[in-house]
């Protein structure tokens, strides 16, 4: 069964860093890209970047290019996405996801809400 | 940036009828290659990750419910729910698939009447 298993809920101030995770469980990790969703508290999905493990070849939105790193550690089976100094803006839940044969994303980690506040 | 443009914002069906959802794409997603167009949609219930029903325009994901079918090609692409029921209460986007960034739709919300 595929799986991808997020990190936990995150609270931090802002200027902080911080480095959540996703670990996929249940087939070949190296060999699907892994993206990266955003969903502002009552709002819509964002899609923020995607990575090959295999290669890390990374590609991402213009709207989060620079603000945010994707990377991925394929002997671990896990991605990441991190940011170097967070904003009350980024205050958000976030996905990882699966691409699969179809590019789509058919699998989805179960979320990780991140909290920046003073 | 490809942009995708959903509508409606949100509809209210009966139960046992039907649903429509319509997304247009600022720019062609049909991939000449393999005459596929790259586009998915997705269910979100509240409080879940969003889950995959279609994608290129309209194979079905596998374990979705044949009541889902999507169509369109090209620009313009539409989800239907043929009888709505009570569990399909949700938010459903699109999303193009064919190029980086892979943007989405703004949602079409679906409740019932």
């Amino acid at each position: 069964e595929v799986q991808l298993v997020q990190s936990g809920a995150e609270v931090k101030k802002p200027g902080e860093s911080l480095k959540i995770s996703c670990k996929g469980s249940g087939y070949s990790f190296p060999s699907h890209w892994i993206g990266w969703v955003r969903q502002m508290p009552g709002k819509g999905l964002e899609w923020m970047g995607i990575i090959f493990p295999t290669d890390s070849d990374t590609r991402y939105s213009p709207s989060f290019q620079g603000q945010v790193t994707i990377s991925a550690d394929k002997s671990i089976s896990t991605a990441y996405l991190q940011w170097s100094s967070l904003r009350a803006s980024d205050s958000a839940m976030y996905y990882c996801a699966r691409s699969g044969g179809g590019t789509s994303f058919d699998h989805w980690g179960q979320g990780t809400l991140v909290t920046v506040s003073s | 940036d490809i942009v995708m443009t959903q509508s409606p914002d949100s509809l209210a069906v009966s139960l046992g009828e039907r649903a429509t959802i319509n997304c247009k794409s600022s720019q062609s997603v049909l991939y000449s290659s393999d005459n596929k167009s790259y586009l998915a949609w997705y269910q979100q219930k509240p409080g879940q990750p969003p889950k995959l029903l279609i994608y290129w325009a309209s194979t079905r994901e596998s374990g979705v419910p044949d009541r889902f079918s999507g169509s369109g090609s090209g620009t313009d692409f539409t989800l239907t729910i043929s009888s709505l029921q009570a569990e399909d209460v949700a938010v459903y986007y699109c999303q193009q698939h064919y190029t980086t960034p892979q943007t989405f739709g703004g949602g079409t919300k679906v409740e019932i009447k």
